[in-house]
């Protein structure tokens, strides 16, 4: 199975900040990458899919890129509605789908 | 619009069977989409469990093959999840989800784009 690795685990940043969030494959995955956005309590919540479209309805701040191994979510100007745990997910390979283990984020 | 509430009991006995249901509104459940099964342990990352085509076809994580069962009824438009042989490892928040295949450029990918509000289920005798 591939495994999907996230860094950091946890991140703490003040509103306005850009905050990077890395997901990394065990091989190679082309563009197979969504994002996943939880919310404490809460269901999880399609952010980004193959790697760098946005779900309609999300707004511009969060994006992605990359491809291959290496991917990132970024969130141009954290708000304090953004703090939530997210998720890289692999639908490369599928099933079985993976995710990985969770970027937690707070407000400093 | 399409919603998706699952159901079915909150306690379930060590050794027993764990069985939850899926309803989905706002849409057939008879259509292109699979339907999924995901798992959240208390404080941990989501497992995919297992998914379901309206037509029969199911595929689950192998981790869980042995115990798990994925079945649709379209009388009902809903979904089931029977998961055999519980112990305290199985409680969990357990969601349900559309598998929706969305498109960009020459990548065709599954994103679980719907989902429920999830159910809390522990094991307990």
């Amino acid at each position: 199975d591939i495994q999907m690795t996230q860094s950091p685990s946890s991140l703490s940043a003040s509103v306005g900040d850009r905050v990077t969030i890395t997901c990394r494959a065990s091989q190679r995955i082309s563009g197979y990458v969504n994002w996943y956005q939880q919310k404490p309590g809460k269901a999880p919540k399609l952010l980004i899919y193959a790697a760098s479209s946005l779900q309609s309805g999300v707004p511009p701040r969060f994006s992605g890129s990359g491809s291959g191994t290496d991917f990132t979510l970024t969130i141009t100007s954290l708000q304090p509605e953004d703090v939530a745990t997210y998720y890289c997910q692999q639908t490369y390979r599928t099933p079985p789908f993976t995710f990985g283990p969770g970027t937690k984020v707070a407000i400093k | 619009q399409v919603q998706l509430q699952e159901s079915g009991p909150g306690l379930v006995k060590p050794s027993q069977t764990l069985s939850l249901s899926c309803s989905v509104s706002g849409d057939s459940i008879t259509t292109s989409y699979f339907w999924s099964w995901v798992r959240q342990h208390p404080g941990k990352g989501l497992e995919w469990m297992g998914y379901i085509h309206y037509s029969g076809n199911a595929y689950y994580n192998p981790s869980l093959r042995s115990r798990l069962s994925i079945s649709v009824d379209t009388s009902k438009n809903q979904f089931s999840l029977t998961l055999n042989s519980v112990t305290g490892a199985d409680t969990a928040v357990y969601y349900c989800a559309r598998v929706a295949a969305l498109v960009r450029g020459m990548i065709t990918l599954d994103t679980f784009d719907i989902w429920g509000q999830g159910t809390m289920v522990s094991v307990s005798s």
